[in-house]
């Protein structure tokens, strides 16, 4: 969906450099979320925010720092990227109603060297 | 936190057969269950979901069914096409966060 962008589409970085990844929506849903993608693991939540200034950890958080000062931002921060981090990176924004579905970025893919 | 199983991994059907994907989840207070499809270099797309109150949903060739008391839901596909050809995931919701399953990649045959 155009309402939701990630940026960039691809990165790749040395391990142990700050990297962040940007995901942007034009919706103003009030939730949003960071999944990674590895091969047999499925989506893993990362972290996901219900509003602005607030933040909750997922299922795989270690390494990992988001922020939510406005609505339609949720930046991604890798503080000291390591070889594992290397994964494909989706977020995802999607309305407060119970139901509302959940719309994806197309992704970034991130190589750690 | 919510534990959710996904099964088989991977699916082999021929054109016109039927693939059926199971999902077990573990709180019993996950009130929404939500399939999505992803084919290969594309973000997931939601394809069907059903709510916690509901036992079965239909949407064409694809269907899903719910077993609260079991805790397990399953996604139905009739009639396979090529074009099904893809990853399908299961995911559920309990509170804020939607947790998924580990997908099935899912081969039709001509």
């Amino acid at each position: 969906d155009a309402g939701i962008t990630q940026s960039p589409r691809y990165k790749i970085t040395e391990t142990g450099r700050q990297v962040t990844l940007m995901c942007h929506q034009t919706w103003s849903h009030s939730y949003m979320f960071w999944y990674r993608q590895d091969l047999g693991h499925g989506l893993r939540l990362i972290y996901y925010s219900a509003a602005a200034d607030i933040t909750d950890k997922g299922e795989v958080p270690d390494g990992y720092v988001v922020s939510r000062s406005k609505t339609e931002n949720f930046p991604l921060t890798l503080e000291s990227a390591t070889r594992s981090q290397t994964s494909v990176y989706f977020c995802a924004s999607r309305a407060g109603n119970v139901d509302s579905p959940l719309h994806f970025g197309n992704g970034t893919r991130l190589t750690v060297t | 936190g919510e534990n959710v199983e996904q099964h088989p991994s991977t699916l082999s059907v021929q054109e016109g057969d039927s693939a059926v994907i199971k999902c077990t989840y573990s709180d019993s207070a996950s009130n929404y269950f939500p399939w999505y499809k992803q084919e290969l270099g594309k973000r997931p797309q939601l394809i069907i979901d059903i709510r916690s109150n509901v036992g079965e949903k239909k949407d064409q060739r694809i269907a899903v069914t719910l077993n609260k008391t079991a805790k397990h839901f399953s996604l139905h596909i009739t009639e396979t096409q090529p074009e099904d050809s893809a990853v399908y995931f299961c995911a559920v919701r309990g509170g804020g966060k939607l947790i998924f399953g580990q997908g099935t990649e899912l081969s039709v045959k001509p």
